[in-house]
This record gives C-alpha cells, structure tokens and sequence, in this order.
C-alpha cells in the first residue's frame, strides 16, 4: 500500500512563509493535491496537479513537486490560514492522503 | 453548481449497520466516479473505496473490504455506502467526494456515532 508523510504540526508568525512537505513513493510517478481543512468543515482543495491553483484559491497558496516530495508554499501566510493542510495522491484505483498538517499562524 | 448532499447523523449500536446516502446534483451523475473519505474526531482523512455510477464497480481500501458496501441508483443520482459490524472506533464523519482534472467537490459530511 501507498503512504504519503506530512509533518503533524507546524507554525509561523503572520506574514512569514510557511513550507509543509509531503513525502512518498507514488509522487514520483502520480500528481499530488493539498486540501486545506478549517473546523467543522469539510476539506477544500487548494493545490491540484502539484502546482496548479484552482480559481478563486489566493496566489499566497503555491505547490512545488521534486522526485517524491511535493511542497505547499504560503508565501505571507494571513491569520485566517490556520487550519489543517492533506497532501493526497491517487494511485491503483485508491486515493492516498497524507496524515495532515496542523498549521497554526500566530 | 455541483452539490452533494448527505443523510443525516445516525446513531448506532455496536455490531449494527449503517447506510448513509449522497444525493448528487449539478453535473452528470455518471460522468466521474464517488468516492466515499472517513474523519475520525480529531484524526486524518482515510479513503474507504469508490464507484462507478455508470457500471457499479466498486474498489474498496483493504481496510473495509467484507465491511462496506457502495451502491448507487442512478435514477435519483445517489450512492450509498453501507458500514456492517459497527464497532466504537467507526464513529466518524463519513464524506462523499469527486475529483474532476481541477477540482475536488465533498459533501457536508454525515457523523455516525457507534455506542452502547
């Protein structure tokens, strides 16, 4: 089976950048996506074929893939970042999500 | 607009099943496969299998084969997933969910409780 390793938490100071890494064998041959999760809600994709935004998604959200690392950039991140950030992939018919990001900006 | 729309909350029994429906609206129900993602409180995100709306076929993660069970009926552009021998640690938030090329679309999620 495929795994994918994220950091479980991270923090920056509003305005600093903030890298959360993703790491896993499928990434070397399949796309990765980012979902950004708030409280109560449900998981909004922020970053699709490893560096594309959807519309609407703020150019602070950026996506970098090398080898089987992908990496989300928030590059100034704003207060209301905070929230829970999954790498995922899709591979053998599954879909395969990282553990999760807690990334707190204060 | 694309919307999914779950059941609502269930509360069940250990040993139990549970049956939670995703109503499909916006786009051609069977132009991309639903996927069903389960949230533990507190936990990650965990794949529990897809369908095919158009043949039926399943795929389902080894975790949940014999388990679960995805159904649709196409006339009412819904898919179900059904969870047997429910134990304390299936409570959860239980999504549906699609991918298009660009795009990722959830539902609001239905949490089913497992408890004696």
């Amino acid at each position: 089976s495929y795994e994918l390793t994220q950091p479980s938490s991270m923090s920056v100071s509003p305005g600093q950048t903030a890298r959360i890494t993703c790491s896993g064998d499928v990434l070397a041959e399949r796309y990765g996506r980012w979902f950004q999760q708030k409280p109560g809600q449900a998981p909004v994709i922020i970053i699709y074929k490893d560096n594309e935004r959807p519309s609407g998604i703020p150019e602070r959200f950026s996506g970098s893939s090398s080898g089987t690392t992908v990496t989300l950039t928030i590059s100034g991140a704003q207060v209301e970042d905070e929230a829970d950030y999954y790498c995922y992939s899709a591979a053998d018919n599954n879909w395969v999500f990282g553990g999760g990001t807690k990334l707190t900006v204060l | 607009q694309v919307q999914l729309v779950q059941s609502g909350a269930e509360v069940k029994k250990p040993g139990a099943s549970v049956k939670v429906s995703c109503k499909a609206s916006g786009y051609t129900f069977t132009d991309y496969y639903l996927h069903w993602v389960r949230q533990a409180p507190g936990q990650g995100l965990e794949w529990m299998g897809r369908i095919n709306p158009t043949s039926g076929a399943t795929n389902y993660a080894q975790k949940f084969q014999g388990r679960v069970a995805m159904t649709r009926d196409t006339s009412i552009s819904t898919a179900y997933m059904e969870l047997s021998g429910l134990r304390s640690d299936d409570t959860a938030l239980y999504y549906c969910a699609k991918n298009t090329a660009t795009n990722n679309f959830w539902g609001q999620g239905t949490l089913v409780t497992v408890s004696s």
